[in-house]
């Protein structure tokens, strides 16, 4: 595997339900992102963190929760859900905090809430 | 705030065409600039990066910069139905997140 992978690709839950999202770099970075992107709208950051560390929580809500066991992975843990959370969500890398080189995108997961 | 403002589109151009895109940003310490297409239902891929005044070329792609003007530019020459995406310009002023912009659409016709 090489560059950003995240699964699943595609989820589907309904409100109750409790799923994660999976991202993992083979890239050697030391930062980690998520990020929005829904229907027609720009990217909106969720989390970053840096060596493991999170650095930035841009008021997302509660029911999204991020977990960062070590430089290589990234989840981000999803319960009660609403129908608008309905979104493409990415996850990124670079190789530091400082993003002087860019990020590097996973294919992002297409996530249906019903 | 930080800010990086392009025209959301769409900007139509014939193929074959040069298609300009441009960008401008709000933080006059910023210091890397990037251009990442996005077609649609896909992630952003990264198409060019920008670090000095001037234009820098690849392939058919040529990014611009004046920091003068807080300006970055992406010109794509000969222009192709494959080019057609949403072009994102991202910029970076050191110890934070890229700040994106809304995306171009950019629509090339055959």
């Amino acid at each position: 595997e090489t560059g950003v992978t995240q699964t699943p690709r595609h989820l589907v839950m309904g409100m109750t339900n409790k799923k994660s999202l999976k991202c993992e770099q083979h890239l050697g970075h030391n930062a980690m992102y998520w990020y929005k992107q829904s229907a027609k709208k720009p990217l909106e950051l969720m989390f970053v963190y840096s060596l493991e560390e999170r650095v930035e929580n841009n008021s997302v809500p509660s029911r999204f929760s991020p977990e960062c066991p070590n430089s290589s992975h990234l989840f981000l843990h999803l319960h009660t859900l609403q129908p608008e959370d309905s979104a493409l969500y990415l996850c990124a890398s670079s190789q530091d905090g400082t993003a002087s080189y860019g990020y590097t995108f996973g294919s992002g997961t297409r996530l249906t809430v019903v | 705030q930080k800010e990086v403002e392009q025209n959301s589109g769409p900007l139509s151009v014939p193929e074959g065409a040069i298609a300009s895109l441009n960008c401008t940003y709000s933080d006059r310490v910023s210091q890397s600039f990037f251009w990442y297409r996005q077609y649609s239902g896909k992630s952003p891929e990264l198409i060019m990066s920008i670090y000095s005044n001037g234009d820098k070329e690849d392939g058919r792609f040529t990014a611009q910069l004046n920091k003068a003007s807080q300006y970055v530019s992406l010109l794509i020459r000969d222009s192709q139905p494959s080019d057609s995406a949403t072009y994102l310009c991202a910029v970076n002023s050191g110890n934070t997140p890229l700040v994106f912009g809304k995306g171009t659409r950019l629509s090339v016709i055959a």
